[in-house]
């Protein structure tokens, strides 16, 4: 049971336009969502994150967008340089904030982005 | 400032061998997470950590597969007699918790299995 998705196995942009990274998630218990970048022979590192409280968050050039009724977020990268060729994981944690509980962190299967000098 | 350190970065086994890896989290971190990738999937969540405690171990396969998380010395997750499936990239993440609203994992760079 794939509770976040990516949808888009790979997506190839020109550098300077802008790359949209889509997630679908199931799970209505998920009240925050990152983005992880991996690039090949590395771990994941932490790119961006938010909170379902919100509906944007804007870090530099990334911004994530959250649409809870649609269960959907999306990673805008504008403008899109070649180094952010990499695997894109989006992610998801529910509930335990405000108790102090423990966040299973579950992750899609990533889409790779290709920038095309 | 160390980040999360992971021992071997490839490891080759045999089937029916075991394999051991090792992780070493960030200064500091309590919390350690493992994570497997099988080729063309996402990051699958197997168990969570803390020191000499397992608290969420249901991701990991009930049978060959075991982690542990001693008072000293690194987190290590443990496969026996390792069969060709098991071949993937293992990776561990640790955290502080000290905010639950805002976790976010550091990542080491993974051990990669092979399974011959």
């Amino acid at each position: 049971d794939q509770q976040v998705k990516q949808n888009s196995p790979s997506l190839s942009v020109q550098e300077g336009r802008i790359s949209i990274l889509n997630c679908d998630y199931t799970n209505s218990m998920f009240d925050y969502f990152l983005w992880y970048k991996k690039y090949p022979a590395e771990g994941p590192t932490f790119l961006i994150s938010i909170s379902s409280i919100k509906d944007k968050n804007e870090d530099g050039r990334f911004t994530v967008f959250l649409n809870k009724s649609a269960k959907h977020l999306s990673l805008h990268i504008v403008p899109s340089q070649p180094g952010d060729s990499a695997v894109y994981f989006c992610a998801a944690s529910a509930g335990g904030g405000y108790s102090g509980g423990y966040q299973k962190v579950t992750f899609g299967t990533g889409t790779k982005l290709q920038v095309i000098p | 400032n160390a980040g999360v350190m992971q021992n071997p970065r490839h490891l080759v086994r045999r089937r029916g061998q075991e394999a051991r890896l090792r992780c070493s989290p960030m200064k500091g971190h309590s919390h350690v997470y493992w994570y497997r990738q099988l080729p063309e999937e996402g990051l699958k969540f197997m168990v969570y950590l803390q020191k000499e405690n397992i608290i969420d171990e249901s991701g990991m396969p009930k049978e060959r597969f075991s982690a542990e998380f001693p008072k000293e010395g690194p987190s290590i997750l443990r496969i026996q007699q390792v069969v060709r499936g098991d071949s993937a990239a293992y990776f561990c993440a640790s955290s502080t918790r000290l905010d639950a609203t805002n976790e976010k994992l550091f990542f080491g760079s993974g051990t990669q299995l092979s399974v011959l």
